[in-house]
């Protein structure tokens, strides 16, 4: 089946340093999205990426859409304490209305 | 607040049990997803509802069943439940059917269900 693994599963940095967190999909999705999740919080929605090779950008975020679709990464430059937390891509599944998460990175910044 | 209400938010019970969870969408939104989450895990999808059909399954289990009013608010039952059933359970609305443009899921705070 459909399956959407994102690396690294956790991910420890100094603060100001930069962090990348790669989702991976065995299939072709229409478009991808990016949540953030806070410690004891809920998803909250950050992008959407509909185009092949789509790149955009939110302050200190890049998110980009692979060519062929089926992977994205986000990226985060200077991170900061605010920046902590875990990092979920969401994909549909190409059939009916499944909406897959990823496995999440979880990311940690130390002060 | 993302305008998406979860009833209860914490849930003690005991394996065997049955409980329902409630969740009311943002206003105006059709879709209903449930997802499970357990403990340092990612988001199980289970099931969608749109306009109070059922309209996708996931991994769903058998003891576990929902539906969606037609006031939109949907309710999630588990039933017969195991020590495994605890997590946290999201339940997220969403405008529009699929999750094209302008498909972003709202989630709720969830409900944490503990099983002992």
């Amino acid at each position: 089946g459909q399956q959407v693994m994102q690396i690294p599963q956790y991910q420890h940095v100094q603060e100001g340093e930069d962090f990348t967190t790669y989702c991976n999909s065995s299939t072709t999705l229409s478009n991808i999205q990016w949540y953030k999740q806070r410690p004891g919080g809920h998803p909250v929605f950050l992008i959407q990426l509909v185009k092949s090779g789509e790149v955009k950008k939110q302050k200190r975020l890049t998110f980009q859409f692979g060519e062929a679709k089926k992977n994205s990464s986000l990226h985060i430059t200077a991170t900061q304490t605010t920046d902590v937390g875990t990092y979920f891509c969401a994909g549909p599944k190409n059939t009916g209305n499944q909406f897959y998460f990823g496995t999440g990175t979880s990311l940690t910044v130390i002060p | 607040d993302s305008g998406v209400t979860q009833t209860p938010k914490h849930l003690i019970t005991a394996t065997g049990q049955r409980v329902t969870l409630r969740c009311s969408p943002r206003s105006g939104d059709l879709s209903v997803y449930w997802y499970q989450q357990s403990l340092d895990q990612g988001l199980q999808f289970l099931i969608q509802y749109y306009n109070g059909e059922e309209r996708a399954k996931g991994n769903i289990l058998e003891r576990f069943s929902a539906q969606q009013f037609p006031d939109l608010h949907s309710e999630l039952n588990l039933s017969s439940l195991e020590l495994g059933d605890s997590a946290l359970y999201f339940c997220a609305s969403s405008v529009r059917l699929g999750t094209g443009t302008t498909g972003e899921l709202f989630f709720g705070e969830g409900s944490r269900l503990t099983v002992l």
